[in-house]
C-alpha cells in the first residue's frame, strides 16, 4: 500500500526539540522531492520545508529558518523533521508530504500521512 | 515571498448549488496553483494541479480556471460529501504558501 506515517509527535517545553519522522511505503522513496506541511489547531495550512530527492537541496518558510532541519534516508524510505528552539506558535499538527510532478514542471502534493501532534506548552 | 489570497473565508451552499472561491496571488505564478479539499481530522486531498488539471479519481464536478493572477474553483453541483475546507496553494517560488482556506458548510 501506499502511504506516509509519521511518528514523533508529542508534548514539549518551549525552547526544546523533537524529532519527527515519516516511514514511507510502496513507492519508490528516493524518486520524489518530499515535504513538511503543519496546520495549528483550528487554522489554516502552513508548509514547513521541502527537501530533493538526494538530499541535495532544501528549503524553509522563513518562520523555522534556523530552528528546524529537514532531512532524509532514502535506505530506510524515511523523512525527518528536526526541530530546535520550540515555541509555543510551532504547536500543530505535522504532515509529511510527498511532491508530484505533472508535465511542465507543475509540482502539488499528491500523497500525505495522517499528520502527528506536536504541541509546546510548560 | 508569495502571497496568496483566498475569499471567502467560509459560505454557506445548499445541496445542487454552484459554488466559486477564488485565490489572487501577489504577483504572476503562471499555473503553479493547485487546489485541495480538507475534512475534521484528515489530511487535505489534491483537487486539482496545474491551475485545471483534475487529479485522477477526482469528480468532474470540480474545475479550476486562471485569469492573470486570479485562480478560481467551481464545484457544480454541490454534493454532501463536498461540505469541507478548501485551500489553494502556489508552487511557483521556492517557498510554497497555501491561501487560508475557504470553508463550505451546509446552509
Amino acid at each position: 500500500e501506499v502511504q506516509l506515517v509519521e511518528s514523533g509527535g508529542g508534548l514539549v517545553q518551549p525552547g526544546g526539540s523533537l524529532r519527527l519522522s515519516c516511514a514511507a511505503s510502496g513507492f519508490t522513496f528516493s524518486s520524489y522531492w518530499m515535504s513538511w506541511v503543519r496546520q495549528a489547531p483550528g487554522k489554516g495550512l502552513e508548509w514547513v520545508a521541502n527537501i530533493k530527492e538526494d538530499g541535495s537541496q532544501k528549503y524553509y518558510v522563513d518562520s523555522v529558518k534556523g530552528r528546524f532541519t529537514i532531512s532524509r534516508d532514502n535506505a530506510k524510505n524515511s523523512l525527518y523533521l528536526q526541530m530546535n528552539s520550540l515555541r509555543a506558535e510551532d504547536t500543530a499538527v505535522y504532515y509529511c508530504a510527498r511532491a508530484g510532478m505533472a508535465a511542465r514542471g507543475f509540482w502539488y502534493f499528491d500523497l500525505w500521512g495522517r499528520g502527528t501532534l506536536v504541541t509546546v506548552s510548560s | 515571498d508569495i502571497q496568496m489570497t483566498q475569499s471567502p473565508s467560509s459560505l454557506s451552499a445548499s445541496v445542487g448549488d454552484t459554488v466559486t472561491i477564488t485565490c489572487r496571488a501577489s504577483q504572476s505564478i503562471s499555473r503553479y496553483l493547485n487546489w485541495y479539499q480538507q475534512k475534521p481530522g484528515k489530511a487535505p486531498k489534491l483537487l486539482i494541479y496545474g491551475s485545471y488539471s483534475l487529479q485522477s479519481g477526482v469528480p468532474s464536478r470540480f474545475s479550476g480556471s486562471e485569469s492573470g493572477t486570479d485562480f478560481t474553483l467551481t464545484i457544480s453541483s454541490l454534493q454532501p460529501e463536498d461540505f469541507a475546507t478548501y485551500y489553494c496553494q502556489q508552487t511557483y517560488s521556492t517557498v510554497w504558501t497555501f491561501g487560508r482556506g475557504t470553508k463550505v458548510e451546509i446552509k
